[in-house]
């Protein structure tokens, strides 16, 4: 079955930065976009980014762009979100979703999260 | 970016009733809508696709329609499990976005 696993969290000052990863296993990974999505304590969800099943294509939230970076590694089914600058409102539940298909039509399978707390 | 506007916030249901929750865009977004059900300490999980097609697994008590700025999520005999918070999600256009979510209370 769809599985995927995040890690990487933590808590993080302000300014500084955090690589977050993102396992995947029963499926064929290289054929589907895979989505980070956030959720800060006691709120709604927000998507943050996403890249296509070859790594050429990645799209970002306003919120992150020029601070994070989504990558993926096909020969070992990872996802990673590398966050710079990091920001109190970054603070949130991390989760790694699959797409249903090659690029981005809509999520599917979702992990558990991993959190993020920025705080000095 | 595209709003979307869930109604209601907030519902206490009883088992066996019938639920529906909505979901509005702020411009017209065709099906490209989805429905999710998100437990307390869960991630959410994918009920129905393109505003009306169920997902693989969801019981048939769950269904959706609608289509262009209008969609609702339905819950036919409601049971105890089903206590959550459901939100609407858009994939039409970048950036996409989530409704604020309904949560829903089981008395």
């Amino acid at each position: 079955q769809v599985q995927l696993v995040e890690s990487g969290g933590g808590v993080v000052q302000p300014g500084r930065s955090l690589r977050l990863s993102c396992a995947a296993s029963g499926f064929t990974f290289s054929r589907h976009g895979m989505h980070w999505v956030r959720q800060a304590p006691g709120k709604g969800l927000e998507w943050v980014a996403v890249v296509w099943f070859n790594g050429n294509n990645k799209y970002y939230a306003d919120s992150v762009k020029g601070r994070f970076t989504i990558s993926r590694d096909n020969s070992n089914n990872t996802v990673d979100l590398q966050m710079n600058s990091l920001r109190a409102e970054d603070t949130a539940v991390y989760y790694c979703a699959r797409d249903i298909g090659i690029t981005m039509m809509h999520s599917d399978y979702w992990g558990q999260g991993t959190q993020v707390t920025v705080s000095s | 970016e595209i709003v979307l506007t869930q109604s209601p916030d907030f519902q206490s249901v009883t088992p066996k009733e019938k639920v529906t929750i909505t979901c509005r865009a702020s411009q017209s977004i065709g099906t490209t809508l989805h429905w999710y059900q998100q437990k307390p300490g869960q991630s959410p999980r994918l009920l129905i696709k393109f505003a009306s097609q169920s997902f693989s697994g969801v019981p048939s008590r769950f269904s959706g329609s609608g289509s262009g700025t209008d969609f609702t999520l339905t819950i036919n005999s409601l049971e105890a499990e089903d206590a959550a918070t459901y939100y609407c999600h858009q994939t039409d256009t970048l950036p996409w976005t989530f409704g604020q979510g309904t949560k829903l209370e089981i008395k």
